[in-house]
């Protein structure tokens, strides 16, 4: 079972509807990521937050705007998508930095569908 | 330019078997790596990471890696499948010292387990 809980599982929504993802992780660490994955692919780096600050953002659109209110939850706030942004949207967070950065821990996706 | 190669779309194997997943990667230095499973409609499951010492590393389910600096590669292996091993599997590197979120992942393979 995974400790990282994403909500909803699945979302679908229209080019004009505004969603949030969320993202929750007890385990204390202090490092929270935002990844996107279309099928059969690798995910790709959208955002990393560190110790709740933005220290990565992968030049991703401003459609997605990512919040962490706190070290335990992560948000992603949707607006204006288009349908390419239909995908799996994958939550991880890890310990910390050097090798514990590679060890991600991921929750089980959003998998979203723009209209 | 850093990159990680699975050179194989997908691996058939029959339960029993021993199986191989390749991984190579382009990499400066002495990089970390890491293998994950996606098993369908989840998120990535860490499986085993290689910092140092022992060329062998020994995961999760019975999985181990093989370390091999000159051909830098790292394959993924297990002496004997199970049908519930078939699943996507990602190789993934991280440069010693890169910023958090800088874990290049491969493309996948698909690890089909035939009983």
């Amino acid at each position: 079972d995974t400790e990282v809980t994403q909500t909803p599982k699945h979302l679908v929504m229209g080019m004009t509807n505004k969603k949030s993802l969320k993202c929750e992780q007890h385990m204390g660490h202090r490092a929270m990521y935002w990844y996107k994955q279309k099928a059969k692919k690798p995910p790709e780096l959208m955002f990393v937050y560190s110790y709740e600050k933005l220290s990565i953002n992968e030049s991703v659109p401003s459609r997605f705007s990512p919040e962490c209110p706190n070290s335990s939850l992560l948000n992603l706030h949707l607006h204006a998508l288009q349908p390419e942004d239909s995908a799996l949207y994958l939550c991880a967070s890890s310990r910390g930095q050097g090798v514990e950065a590679g060890e991600l821990f991921f929750g089980e996706g959003s998998r979203l569908t723009v209209l | 330019a850093q990159s990680v190669a699975q050179p194989e779309d997908q691996v058939n194997v029959a339960e029993g078997n021993p199986l191989t997943v390749k991984c190579t990667y382009s990499v400066s230095g002495n990089p970390y790596l890491f293998w994950y499973v996606q098993y369908p409609n989840r998120g990535l499951q860490f499986l085993l990471k290689y910092i140092t010492g022992d060329n062998l590393v020994k995961g999760s389910y019975g999985f181990e890696a093989e370390f091999n600096k000159s051909q830098t590669s790292f394959h993924l292996k297990k002496p004997s499948a199970l049908v519930s091993d078939s699943a996507l599997y990602f190789c993934a590197v991280r440069r010693r010292g890169g910023s958090q979120g800088n874990l290049i992942f491969g493309k996948g393979t698909k690890l089909s387990v035939k009983p």
